[in-house]
């Protein structure tokens, strides 16, 4: 079982706001956020394990809902930097960690 | 730096011969993921393992891959006769203790390439 992630690519220009969501059929333990480079490791981001919950990475921020069924990634005023794919990481139970196919997302000058 | 670390960064290998890549995990991390990611696509999991253990193995492969953590050492992924479709990104990852509650720490990867 892998979360689903939408949408699949991204083009904004520098400044915009974009919304990246991983979804589930069932409840999730937590849900993991990183961030990958070509050609380089992921990244953490950050992790939520509450229903209800949202954090926070620098103007990068996440929810979980209250369901534990959905998570979203804000990514505000986006920066070139932010540029990259986005990849959600679920675990079912305690112990696995399963990834969305990612998202990737492009922001331009 | 006491990251993961994974070697080799890329490995070349003939159709048929036998590919194996190293992951040390975050020292004091007992327990350790491998992921293949083919070129732009996801994250897939393959193994989970602990110390001496392997907890899941659901995402690998039946035939010809393999995966151990010995209570000394680092874990090794071992693919036994490669195959041009075994080109991939292999990433491993490490955490302090079971589970998904815990941020898990990625290396920077082993690419195989299979000519």
């Amino acid at each position: 079982q892998q979360p689903v992630q939408s949408p699949q690519a991204v083009i904004l220009r520098e400044g915009e706001d974009a919304v990246i969501n991983c979804s589930s059929s069932k409840a999730l333990y937590s849900v993991h956020w990183y961030r990958q480079k070509h050609g380089e490791a992921p990244v953490f981001l950050m992790i939520l394990l509450k229903g209800g919950e949202q954090m926070r990475h620098e103007k990068i921020s996440a929810s979980f809902n209250e369901k534990k069924q959905q998570s979203s990634l804000y990514l505000t005023a986006s920066q070139l930097s932010y540029s990259g794919t986005y990849f959600c990481g679920t675990g079912y139970n305690n112990n696995d960690m399963r990834f969305g196919a990612g998202t990737r997302l492009t922001v331009k000058p | 730096n006491a990251g993961v670390m994974q070697n080799p960064r890329h490995l070349v290998r003939r159709r048929g011969q036998e590919a194996r890549l190293r992951c040390s995990p975050v020292k004091g991390h007992s327990h350790v993921y491998w992921y293949r990611q083919l070129p732009e696509e996801g994250l897939k999991f393959m193994v989970y393992l602990q110390k001496e253990n392997i907890i899941d193995e659901s995402g690998m492969p039946k035939e010809r891959f393999s995966a151990e953590f010995p209570k000394e050492g680092p874990s090794i992924l071992r693919i036994q006769q490669v195959v041009r479709g075994d080109s991939a990104a292999y990433f491993c990852a490490s955490s302090p203790v079971a589970g998904s509650g815990n941020t898990i720490y990625f290396g920077e990867g082993s690419w195989l390439t299979v000519v």
